[in-house]
């Protein structure tokens, strides 16, 4: 139980161009899903939090705009990077969690290179 | 300060042996904390859980919990080298945290046969 599956896999975009990425929780429902970003060789970073049905929550220092978050449903978040620059070339990964658990399970990551 | 900090690494232990990996935390309301394994290139995934002080084994796997000196621990027994990865300590505070963890700067453990 709790897969959580994301989709790409690895991505290879266009500098300017936007990039959507999906989370799903496959066999429970997440009440709460987390995206973060890993550089090589760099712990993880939490970017933003989301709650079903409402805005995300974004971390200092992320921008809101650029990185567009929605969760529309209780087993789907996407993140979009917008207008994708070299430099959010990452390793993008979810993560969920159920109501009343404090667990997050992770997904598999998202790799995303801007050329 | 860091709120979470592990052991500073990298650690290398010869097969057969027990890891030892440790983890401290600065927020002493703290309710639940986590290990997690993270090979090079792949997401983190959960080992274990721990929420009460005292020793929760599974399998070659065993967390230890002191919440009265804030510190976390997990040992590996009988090390093998598939055991080679990144360790994350996660700590939930609770409260308005929002179900956010905070992770430590991870462990890098290497196995050598």
């Amino acid at each position: 139980g709790a897969v959580v599956s994301q989709h790409p896999s690895w991505v290879i975009c266009k500098s300017g161009t936007s990039v959507k990425i999906e989370c799903r929780s496959l066999d429970f429902q997440a009440t709460t899903m987390f995206w973060y970003r890993q550089f090589p060789k760099q712990s993880l970073m939490l970017m933003a939090t989301s709650n079903e049905g409402s805005k995300a929550t974004y971390e200092q220092g992320v921008e809101k705009d650029k990185f567009l978050i929605n969760h529309a449903s209780l087993t789907l978040s996407t993140l979009t990077v917008t207008s994708a620059h070299p430099e959010d070339s990452s390793f993008y990964i979810c993560s969920a969690r159920l109501a009343g658990d404090d667990t997050q399970y992770f997904g598999p990551g998202t790799r995303l290179t801007v050329l | 300060q860091k709120e979470v900090e592990q052991n500073s690494g990298p650690l290398s232990v010869p097969e057969g042996a027990i890891a030892s990996l440790n983890c401290t935390y600065s927020d002493r309301v703290s309710q639940s904390f986590f290990w997690y394994r993270q090979y090079s290139g792949k997401s983190p995934e959960l080992i274990m859980s721990i929420y009460s002080n005292g020793d929760k084994e599974d399998g070659r796997f065993t967390a230890q919990l002191n919440k009265a000196s804030q510190y976390v621990s997990l040992l590996i027994r009988d090390s093998q080298p598939s055991d080679s990865a990144t360790y994350l300590c996660a700590v939930y505070a609770g409260g308005t945290s929002y179900g956010k963890l905070t992770f430590g700067q991870g462990t890098i453990l290497t196995v050598h046969p």
